[in-house]
């Protein structure tokens, strides 16, 4: 059972344009962290969030984490082909026996065409 | 600084067999962590290994086992394969924070 559910699981568009990834959950997580990962290798951390409401940047892509602590969401701005990959939420919980114990969404596989 | 290694990269085993991955951990850290990766779907947290012993388990049957090292590298188990084992195999360690991923094997059962 997915605890983490991500939309949508692919999106397919062209160079320049902007897209929004979303990570909703049930659970309240200590912190989310979003992932991408490219054919043939793991999984690579793009970033941690963990003060609800909180924003940040990363070039292109814009992280947003819930107010709620339960959801958020990956933006990209004029996207390139290299943006192309699976992109992972992953939900964190620490304290009592959970140690940093990682719950991964489904993924949402994007590709950018040229 | 060599970062996560995973042996072998591949693997192609037959129903009923048994199997062993490999894991060395990232230069310093002390805990590794393993995940299993169907196609086209999110890592499925297996457990967790934490001064060789099993910290955390996620929900995988007991054909599922592991070892830790003196030296912190681990090993995955999978006793008694099913074709649903077919997947990516995932190693991460870390040491009281962020969890590095390695390459994964690619373990098909047929």
């Amino acid at each position: 059972t997915q605890l983490l559910e991500q939309s949508p699981q692919f999106l397919s568009i062209q160079e320049g344009e902007n897209l929004t990834v979303y990570c909703n959950s049930s659970s309240v997580f200590s912190s989310l962290q979003w992932y991408r990962q490219e054919p043939g290798e793991g999984p690579v951390l793009l970033v941690t969030v963990v003060t609800g409401g909180e924003v940040k940047k990363l070039k292109r892509l814009t992280f947003q984490f819930g107010d709620a602590r339960k959801d958020s969401s990956l933006h990209i701005t004029a996207a390139q082909p290299g943006d192309t990959g699976l992109y992972l939420c992953a939900g964190v919980k620490t304290g009592g026996t959970s140690y940093g114990k990682l719950t991964f969404g489904q993924g949402t596989i994007l590709t950018v065409h040229p | 600084d060599a970062g996560v290694t995973q042996s072998p990269t591949h693997l192609i085993k037959t129903r009923g067999q048994q199997v062993t991955l490999r894991c060395s951990p990232k230069s310093g850290h002390d805990t590794v962590s393993w995940y299993q990766q169907a196609l086209g779907q999110g890592p499925q947290f297996i457990f967790q290994y934490y001064e060789e012993e099993e910290r955390q388990r996620g929900n995988f049957p007991d054909r599922f086992s592991g070892h830790q090292f003196p030296n912190y590298s681990s090993e995955l188990n999978v006793n008694a394969l099913l074709l649903g084992d077919s997947a990516l195999y995932l190693c991460a360690s870390s040491s009281l924070g962020r969890q590095f991923f390695g390459p994964g094997t690619r373990l098909t059962v047929l």
